[in-house]
């Protein structure tokens, strides 16, 4: 059963782009979780959607930010006129049904020129 | 919402040498998480544990829910165990989510 995948593992772009960061839940898995890590600090909620339904949004910023999680295929998280303040790495996780544990991916590093 | 401080900030260890790092919560927890994020950035999850006692290989873990702190055992460090360890904790008021504590810095030197 092969984890939670992440692509890409890198990414860059200049300000003004438009970043997709995609999230392929754990095979059974329907909770996926975003989160994001600033550099030198602990991880912060961003997201929670089950297919095709955002269940908490409360961590995403107001602007810029969007999140889906379609019948098919993998989670976007997609970041609009990118910032520098946006360079960061973000994490998915993803759950089973039923339980809590959340499981990480290998993460997105996002660098803003 | 609930708060998570971790301690030590920083630790640093001699190879072989036993460790406890403190995770203390300012809520009921459902859920709480130990993680290992390593050198190069990766999240392993070392140990699901809202409440109890857990043991795998030279890492243990109790949660004491409470009163609200769980503890994370290193026994005989090894430089592979460097990296950050983060604890995470969700409540049934805050739904799924993870808060995560600011983590506990290790660095063990051979």
């Amino acid at each position: 059963n092969a984890g939670v995948m992440q692509n890409p593992r890198h990414l860059v772009r200049r300000r003004g782009q438009e970043a997709r960061l995609r999230c392929s839940p754990m095979k059974g898995h329907s909770h996926v979780y975003w989160y994001r890590q600033l550099p030198e600090e602990g991880l912060k909620f961003m997201v929670y959607l089950q297919k095709e339904n955002i269940i908490d949004e409360s961590g995403m910023p107001k602007e810029r930010f969007s999140a889906e999680f379609p019948k098919e295929g993998p989670s976007i998280l997609r970041i609009q006129q990118v910032v520098r303040g946006d360079s960061a790495a973000y994490f998915c996780a993803s759950s089973p049904p039923g339980t809590e544990t959340q499981y990480f991916g290998p993460g997105t590093r996002l660098l803003v020129l | 919402g609930i708060q998570v401080e971790q301690s030590p900030p920083d630790l640093i260890l001699q190879e072989g040498a036993n460790s406890t790092l403190r995770c203390n919560f300012s809520d009921s927890v459902n859920n709480l998480q130990w993680f290992h994020q390593n050198p190069w950035g990766q999240l392993i999850n070392l140990f699901y544990i809202p409440s109890g006692t857990k043991q795998n290989g030279r890492l243990s873990a109790t949660t004491v829910a409470t009163e609200r702190y769980s503890l994370l055992y290193i026994s005989s460090s090894q430089t592979t165990d460097s990296g950050v360890y983060f604890c995470a904790v969700g409540g049934r008021a805050a739904g799924n989510k993870l808060t995560f504590g600011g983590g506990t810095r290790v660095l063990v030197k051979p």
